[in-house]
This record gives C-alpha cells, structure tokens and sequence, in this order.
C-alpha cells in the first residue's frame, strides 16, 4: 500500500522564489528520504532524516520532520531553472517483516526562468 | 562508469511475449531493488533482493520473476506480457537493507506493450 503522499501535485514558481513541498505518511518510520527525478531519468538520492532528528540541510535544501503528525517537508531555496523536476518522499514501510523504501506520486515542480 | 545500469532502455513489444530486463550495479551493494513507474508516476516496490537472496516480493503477477545470478545483478524476466504492463521499471541498489541507505536507480526501462 501506499505510504508517503507528496503535496502539492504540482507547483509552478518564478526563479529565485522558494519551493515546499510536503510529504504526509502513515505508519511509525525509522527514516524518510527525498529523492529528485528529472524527466526520463531515474531518482536521484538528496536526502536522508532519521526519525529522531527535526531538520537536516544540504546546501540550498532543507529538509524538516514532523513524526507527531507524521509529515515532511522539503524546502528549496533560491530556486533554479535547473530544479525543474518531480520530487519524492521515501519511508521505510514495513512489508512482510523487512522494510522497504517506499514512495509516492511525487510533486512536480516547473521553475520558470 | 554508470552507478545502475539497466538495458534496454526501451522496449516494445506485443501481448503475449516474453521479455528480459537487465540491471547490473558496479557499487558493491548487497540490495537491489525492481520498481514500477505508471503513467501517474507512482513509483511501486515489486521486488527486493539481498545478496542474492529475494526478500521482498510484492503483490506482484506470477509472470514477472527476478533472477539474480550474482550479488551485482538483477534480472527481470516477463511472461506472456499484457498492456497492463506497460510501465517504466526501474531497478535500484542500497549498501544497507531494510530502507536504512540511499537507493541509487538506473535510468529505467520503457515498456510498451500493443
């Protein structure tokens, strides 16, 4: 079953300006990624937080996590046409007992030059 | 030097045929991974395989069956293909099991299915 949901669908911003997305999911984790994946390629790893940690930053993003209300969310800064791609929000659900990574839909973002 | 390698990139096919997807990784990790991509985006977990050895197998048809020959490689083989099939698969490899590392992807596998 699905665990991360990724919010907004879709977000559309001018160069320079600020994006965040959110990720809500539903089950207790021991971590949560994001993962960045540009159009006909495969995702690429940008960060990790444990459980146990309220933020996390690398470089222009920004990464926070909210286990109470069991959501994320991931802040781009400064924003580039560059940036331009979908964004995705892993957990590490329980299946059968081992643990996967496992998504959602993803949040596509246009950065407008 | 590709981290994830996959081959073909795309692949067309008719109903009924059976096809193989290739994935190797040079990253020395012990875990890969076969995910589906629909139309929508959705990115589904078929299959999870550590040293060699499957642990993960997701509500996944009986036609679809992961061989591993070695700890770098993981094969997708498709029997008697459906349009329901048609999908971009990605495989991915982890240095550590259980979600716990970053996944590193291959670029996919573009399936179609007429």
């Amino acid at each position: 079953s699905q665990q991360g949901e990724e919010d907004p669908q879709a977000l559309s911003i001018q160069e320079g300006e600020n994006a965040t997305m959110n990720c809500s999911y539903k089950t207790s984790i021991n971590n949560l990624q994001w993962y960045r994946q540009n159009s006909g390629r495969g995702l690429v790893h940008l960060i990790l937080i444990r459980s146990n940690e309220r933020e996390k930053h690398s470089g222009r993003l920004r990464v926070t996590l909210d286990t109470s209300k069991k959501s994320s969310s991931l802040l781009i800064t400064a924003s580039r046409a560059a940036d331009t791609a979908s964004y995705f929000c892993a957990t590490d659900a329980a299946s059968g007992g081992s643990y996967i990574p496992t998504f959602g839909r993803g949040t596509s973002l246009i950065v407008h030059p | 030097d590709t981290a994830v390698s996959q081959t073909p990139k795309y692949l067309v096919t008719q109903m009924g045929n059976d096809k193989s997807i290739k994935c190797e990784q040079n990253l020395g990790h012990d875990t890969m991974y076969w995910y589906k991509q629909d139309s929508k985006k959705f990115l589904k977990i078929m299959f999870s395989y550590n040293n060699k050895e499957l642990i993960i197998n997701e509500t996944v048809p009986n036609r679809f069956s992961p061989k591993s020959p070695d700890k770098a490689h993981l094969n997708l083989h498709i029997n008697s293909l459906e349009l329901g099939d048609s999908a971009v698969y990605f495989c991915a490899s982890s240095q550590l099991a259980g979600g716990e590392g970053a996944l590193h992807f291959g670029n996919g596998t573009r399936l179609t299915v007429t």
